[in-house]
């Protein structure tokens, strides 16, 4: 089945730890991104790559890295400088070769990781 | 810069009564208007995509409905399993490849 898979299901970080998050797609899609989601809040892009080895900031990158070495793979590292990095992070992924400048392609998104700071 | 507005946060239904939830967004150049599910504790999942005024989806008792300035979902006579939390998305010129979600409107239909 195709699909995008993230892991851990649920992750704890303690004071001062980087813990990196998980998500891999087989369905050959080109584009990944990561979101946050706080309760109350609408979901917000942390970062996205549009194509291996190229990656770009979204509106909260502030605290986060990401790499994207393979097609299928594009990790998310939560780092110290995070301060409030209690979360449910979602990954999704896009084709890459369906948008157009008028129209943006549909995201598809993984089951999520739920970080929590102990 | 863009917005988007989401409508009621939460409808409680019977089952059977049908209804309408809203997406009012404002935003420079619609590229795309998106709906997704999320049942909690789980990812979204894709509904419908929208791109341009008066286009209209439909899939089991759902129905997506696009004008210039908002969009509904259309429930027709839900069922419990309906029940979830509805999200709203839109992209814009300004917006690159990111887009901009609703707060979402939470739906529970009671047998």
């Amino acid at each position: 089945d195709g699909g995008i898979t993230q892991s851990p299901k649920y992750l704890f970080r303690k004071e001062g730890q980087n813990v990196t998050l998980s998500c891999e797609q087989n369905l050959n899609h080109d584009a990944m991104y990561w979101y946050r989601q706080d309760p109350g809040q609408g979901l917000r892009l942390i970062y996205y790559s549009q194509i291996v080895n190229d990656f770009q900031k979204g509106d909260i990158a502030e605290g986060y890295s990401v790499s994207r070495e393979k097609k299928e793979s594009f990790p998310l590292t939560v780092t110290s400088a995070q301060k409030n990095p209690t979360a449910f992070y979602l990954c999704a992924s896009s084709p890459g070769t369906s948008g157009t400048l008028f129209h943006l392609e549909t995201q598809y998104f993984g089951p999520g990781t739920r970080l929590l700071v102990l | 810069e863009d917005q988007v507005t989401q409508s009621p946060e939460a409808l409680r239904l019977q089952e059977g009564e049908s209804s309408s939830l809203n997406c009012s967004y404002t935003v420079s150049g619609l590229r795309g208007l998106f709906w997704y599910r999320q049942d909690p504790g789980k990812g979204p999942e894709f509904l419908f995509t929208l791109y341009s005024a008066g286009e209209e989806k439909e899939k089991e008792r759902l129905k997506a409905t696009l004008t210039k300035k908002e969009s509904f979902l259309h429930i027709t006579a839900p069922k419990p399993e309906d029940s979830a939390t509805y999200l709203c998305a839109v992209g814009g010129w300004n917006s690159g490849y990111a887009l901009n979600f609703g707060k979402g409107t939470s739906l529970l239909v009671t047998p």
